[in-house]
């Protein structure tokens, strides 16, 4: 079945450093989201991409959608204390709607 | 590493009939799981927020009636959907909090004809 997979798994970066984390998954995927989980929370719809290769920019956080559709990644520039947390990355397969998750990628910012 | 499933992974009933969704941590113990519901192309919406030995918190808009969440061990919540409709149909995924993360059940697809 469909896998996605999230590296690194954590990252501990000083704050103003900038922060990346990779989704792959095995199959080509309709569209990928990215949620954030902040500590005892749930998890948090941040963006959803669709076309390939395609870019996205909240403030410090920059999204990207490989071309083939089976690769993503979310850069924040500058990490505040503010962004701490686990990022997580989903994408349905090709055909279906059904989420697969990645297992997260758990920021810490020293500050 | 730590798993969650779900049961059953998809299930087709008539309407007015109720159906009951299990998500089970099956190598940690998880005394918060949640409960999210994902329509086509749309993304999570929590629906509820389970807690081990008390009561379910619900989101604004979700009916408790409607969706009997129980969390009566550590490893285990269900998700009752009473009295289903063909507007109930969707995409149903729990999530159990191991540690400081969560781990995410391979949902259930409900059909209601």
């Amino acid at each position: 079945g469909q896998q996605v997979m999230q590296i690194p798994q954590y990252q501990h970066v000083q704050e103003g450093e900038d922060f990346t984390t990779y989704c792959n998954s095995s199959t080509t995927l309709s569209n990928i989201q990215w949620y954030k989980q902040r500590p005892g929370g749930h998890p948090v719809f941040l963006i959803q991409l669709v076309k390939s290769g395609e870019v996205k920019k909240q403030k410090r956080l920059t999204f990207q959608f490989g071309e083939a559709k089976k690769n993503s990644s979310l850069h924040i520039t500058a990490t505040q204390t503010t962004d701490v947390g686990t990022y997580f990355c989903a994408g349905p397969g090709a055909g279906s709607y059904q989420l697969t998750f990645g297992k997260g990628t758990k920021l810490s910012v020293i500050p | 590493g730590a798993v969650v499933s779900q049961h059953p992974s998809w299930v087709i009933c008539k309407s007015g009939t109720s159906v009951k969704i299990e998500c089970r941590s099956l190598d940690f113990q998880a005394t918060t799981m949640f409960w999210y519901r994902q329509f086509p192309k749309q993304s999570l919406m929590l629906m509820a927020t389970s807690n081990e030995g008390s009561k379910a918190t619900y989101e604004q808009g979700v009916e408790k009636d409607k969706f009997l969440i129980n969390h009566a061990s550590l490893t285990l919540s269900t998700l009752t959907v009473t009295s289903a409709h063909p507007e109930d149909s969707s995409f149903y995924i729990c999530s159990a909090e191991g540690g400081e993360t969560q781990y995410f059940g391979p949902g259930t697809r409900l059909l209601v004809l």
